[in-house]
């Protein structure tokens, strides 16, 4: 069964920082990955996903993510974070054919980031 | 274009009693999923429905049981609470069998017990 570490449990951030959030799977085969996000109060909307192609996959609201099968790694980015930004981030995981095409999340890295 | 729908809102249970939560999925979807996410962890699979039969099935006790309407609404019920059990209950919906398919979540169902 796959499984999904996102390792910065709680991030702070000054407006116009830089954001990274790590997020690293386990499974052997061909997965699919998603990033979650969960703003204050609302329900949990897709920031972005990779099935195939260009490992650097582009979101909404300005975030990316990049692929790296060797690193076995979806980390998350964004250049220059708002204050609205604020919210809890999910990596999720799904592995068909050979695993499940359910998602596995992750814990979730809750980002604060300060105006 | 209605997206996922659930209620109630909030619930305050008591150890030992039985409670029920609806999910109406986005329009179009015919498959919904019910996940439990507690205080400070992401969302964790219960199980999935589609053509009014359970699917798939996470690691939960025959507590945890569902049904799936011909509307493709669904509803999650937990026998017997414990303290637990005390989390945001989340639906999502999405097209069956298309593991590259978007789920669509709904707010949640934020369930208290005493």
């Amino acid at each position: 069964a796959q499984s999904v570490s996102q390792h910065n449990h709680h991030v702070i951030l000054s407006e116009a920082a830089s954001l990274e959030l790590g997020c690293n799977y386990s499974y052997g085969g061909t997965v699919n990955l998603f990033w979650y996000v969960q703003y204050p109060g609302q329900h949990l909307q897709l920031l972005l996903k990779y099935f195939s192609g260009d490992p650097l996959v582009k979101g909404i609201k300005g975030f990316e993510a990049e692929f790296i099968k060797s690193k076995f790694s979806f980390n998350l980015r964004k250049p220059s974070v708002q204050w609205s930004d604020t919210a809890e981030y999910f990596c999720a995981v799904n592995a068909p054919p050979g695993g499940s095409y359910i998602p596995t999340f992750g814990r979730g890295t809750s980002l604060i980031v300060h105006p | 274009d209605a997206g996922v729908t659930q209620s109630p809102t909030h619930l305050i249970k008591t150890r030992g009693q039985q409670v029920t939560l609806r999910c109406s999925p986005k329009s179009g979807h015919d498959t919904v999923s019910w996940y439990q996410q507690a205080l400070g962890q992401g969302p964790q699979f219960i199980f999935q429905y589609y053509e009014e039969e359970e699917r798939q099935r996470g690691n939960f006790p025959d507590r945890f049981s569902g049904h799936q309407f011909p509307n493709y609404s669904s509803e999650l019920n937990v026998n017997a609470l414990l303290l637990g059990d005390s989390a945001l209950y989340l639906c999502a919906s999405s097209l069956y069998g298309i593991p590259t398919d978007t789920q669509y979540f709904g707010p949640g169902t934020r369930l208290t017990v005493l």
